[in-house]
């Protein structure tokens, strides 16, 4: 149980468009979802967290203007990456909490790579 | 601050050695404390966890106890295969914050035959 999916697992896109990376709890109900970023050989940063029917909260420093983020159900939370450019190329996972208390455990996605050219 | 602090990497170790990879934390309060582990190119799974003080966590022959009075969650395994080769970390859920974890930077170990 507790499996969290993620599409698509890589994608290609110019730079100037934008690309959007779906999460999806499968068997559980998920209030809570979490956005991270991770660069090559480095830990995860949380970019924001986002409940649903709610607006996300994005962590300092990251643009909520750019990372466009929707958690319209209790199983599916969007990432949108707005006007890509090279330097958000990342591999990017996401995180669903159970609807339970704060210290559920959370359940990670296998990632999606972003590549932008 | 809350913060993890791991022992840097990579570990490069031979198949049936003693494993051991150093976790600290900083914490306003008790936070519960986790292991995870990363293979390449593919997401987080939970490793184990713990709770409370003095809890262990164990699973697939890693054992991590919480020890309160050091701040810390090592992480040992009696005897690393090939197949354990990947990066792990240590994190720690602060409850106050809407339950956000806290990573530690990562620590590649490889296991060579």
């Amino acid at each position: 149980g507790a499996v969290v999916s993620q599409h698509p697992s890589w994608v290609i896109c110019k730079s100037g468009t934008s690309v959007k990376i779906e999460c999806r709890s499968l068997d559980f109900q998920a209030t809570t979802m979490f956005w991270y970023r991770q660069f090559p050989k480095q830990s995860l940063m949380l970019m924001a967290t986002s409940n649903e029917g709610s607006k996300a909260t994005y962590e300092q420093g990251v643009e909520k203007d750019k990372f466009l983020i929707n958690h319209a159900s209790l199983t599916l939370s969007t990432l949108t990456v707005t006007s890509a450019h090279p330097e958000d190329s990342s591999f990017y996972i996401c995180s669903a909490r159970e609807l339970i208390a704060v210290g559920g455990e959370q359940y990670f996605g296998p990632g999606t790579r972003l590549t932008v050219t | 601050g809350n913060s993890v602090t791991q022992m840097e990497g990579p570990v490069t170790l031979s198949e049936e050695a003693f494993l051991t990879i150093n976790c600290t934390y900083t914490a306003t309060g008790y936070p519960s404390l986790f292991w995870y582990v990363q293979y390449p190119g593919e997401g987080l799974q939970l490793l184990l966890k713990a709770t409370k003080a003095d809890d262990k966590g164990s699973n697939k022959g890693f054992e991590a106890t919480y020890r309160k009075e050091t701040t810390s969650f090592h992480l040992e395994k009696g005897s690393v295969q090939v197949s354990d080769s990947a990066v792990y970390f240590c994190a720690s859920l602060i409850y106050n914050q809407g339950g956000k974890l806290i990573f530690g930077q990562g620590t590649e170990l490889s296991v060579k035959p």
